[in-house]
């Protein structure tokens, strides 16, 4: 049973504390998107990487944000410092996508963020 | 500045009766429409999705019906069910920068009462 897996789930932690939130995309997949949601914003694109690149992470706060992909089965999101405005779910989701196809999207459980 | 409008935010339907979400966008280079389902505690999955080609499409109890005149799409689940409690979102995709990015919409959280 492929599915993407997310390590927290949950993370309580104070403002300006590092937080790493860890993702393994379906294994194959090549595609890796983070994803931040919020009842105010809903689901907002972060970063995306294809092939372990960085694509496109304009929607990322670049001063305290920062997403990497060291290996094919790990991505991170790092938040650093932490602020109270950065509690949210936060989801990774992959795909196969072998070129500008929109190919559907797996998401994870997500880890729900809280920052006091 | 939201790309995807969807409305309502909230619905209650009673089982056995027709969900009806609404989505709009401006950007008329989507070109891929993808709605999403999600349930308390769980990532969105995705349900079914049309192309702006198309006018309608089924798949079991849900329907997608697009206008691309008007520039807007809709989910219609039928015989809704208890089970179909979820938050639903509407997506809408385009080529960019040699990759397909989504816009999501709001989300619609609809409770299907007994």
């Amino acid at each position: 049973d492929a599915r993407v897996t997310q390590t927290p789930r949950h993370k309580v932690t104070e403002m300006g504390q590092e937080v790493t939130m860890r993702c393994q995309p379906i294994l194959g997949h090549n595609t890796v998107f983070w994803y931040r949601q919020t009842m105010m914003q809903g689901l907002e694109l972060l970063a995306y990487f294809r092939n372990r690149a960085p694509l496109d992470d304009s929607g990322m706060p670049k001063d305290r944000f920062s997403a990497e992909m060291p290996d094919a089965t790990l991505a991170t999101l790092k938040i650093q410092p932490s602020e109270p405005r950065d509690s949210a779910v936060y989801f990774c989701a992959s795909a196969w996508r072998g070129g500008i196809k929109y190919n559907e999207q797996f998401f994870g459980p997500g880890t729900r963020l809280t920052v006091l | 500045q939201q790309q995807v409008k969807q409305s309502p935010q909230s619905l209650i339907v009673q089982k056995g009766g027709i969900s009806i979400i609404n989505c709009a966008y401006e950007n008329t280079a989507f070109d891929y429409f993808p709605w999403y389902q999600q349930f308390p505690g769980k990532g969105p999955a995705l349900l079914i999705a049309i192309r702006p080609d198309v006018s309608e499409k089924k798949e079991g109890r849900f329907t997608i019906s697009f206008n691309k005149s008007a520039k807007q799409f809709s989910l219609h689940i039928m015989d809704s069910q208890p089970g179909d409690s979820a938050t639903y979102f509407c997506a809408a995709s385009m080529g960019s920068g040699g990759y397909q990015k989504v816009t999501f919409g709001i989300g619609t959280k609809l409770q299907v009462i007994p």
